[in-house]
């Protein structure tokens, strides 16, 4: 069964402390991994998408990596404002549907 | 990207009624999509919104209970049909604007009493 795991549920972190998020997924024939960050009252915002394993995305502080079991997104030295829910998703060969994990609800203190 | 709007942003609602909401692009799309997320859950696709054709339902999902028009290349209503509790959720219409890209609306905050 297709599935997307996601950890830690949450995290709080102090401002400047890095930290990566991970996203494991199960899926046969993978279209494409995406990251989203997702604000409370909001619609989730699109961060990246990654297609293959060893590929690398970048955007500011935060960098998307993919191997062929599961994904991580490394935020380096976060700001208050990077406060969210960062949501990873899965895409498969044969379908549009965008399978999520339950999210990791990141927190930053100043 | 596109901008992507929807009516209403939240509605309380009775047992028993409908609500439907309204999903507005800023460009023409191919494809729109329309997501539920449960209090304290993930996203979960409800169907996709075809021009021109009926939409294509995930399992579990189904015409009667969430009927979908898509009149046009730049909007999609969904109706949520004899409301109970348990359809209390936000929902969420989503474009493909660049191929393999997902974009989001702000999401329509339902809850039923």
């Amino acid at each position: 069964e297709d599935q997307v795991t996601q950890s830690p549920e949450a995290l709080r972190l102090q401002e400047g402390e890095s930290s990566s998020l991970n996203c494991s997924y199960t899926v046969s024939g993978l279209r494409g991994l995406f990251w989203y960050r997702q604000d409370p009252g909001k619609g989730p915002e699109f961060l990246f998408t990654l297609y293959s394993a060893g590929e690398e995305k970048e955007k500011e502080r935060l960098k998307a990596t993919l191997t062929k079991k599961e994904s991580f997104l490394h935020i380096t030295a976060p700001k208050p404002e990077d406060s969210a829910t960062y949501l990873c998703a899965v895409q498969k060969d044969s379908s549009y549907k965008l399978i999520f994990g339950s999210g990791t609800r990141l927190l930053v203190r100043p | 990207s596109a901008v992507i709007s929807q009516k209403p942003s939240r509605d309380i609602c009775q047992r028993g009624t409908s609500l439907t909401i309204q999903c507005q692009v800023d460009s023409q799309v191919t494809m729109m999509f329309w997501y539920r997320q449960q209090p304290g859950q993930s996203l979960t696709l409800i169907a996709t919104a075809n021009q021109g054709s009926e939409a294509t339902y995930e399992s579990g999902f189904v015409i009667d209970k969430f009927p979908i028009s898509r009149p046009n290349l730049t909007f999609s209503t969904l109706t949520v049909s004899n409301m109970s509790p348990e359809d209390s959720s936000i929902y969420l219409c989503s474009v493909e604007a660049i191929p393999d890209t997902q974009y989001f609306g702000p999401g329509t905050r339902l809850t039923v009493l």
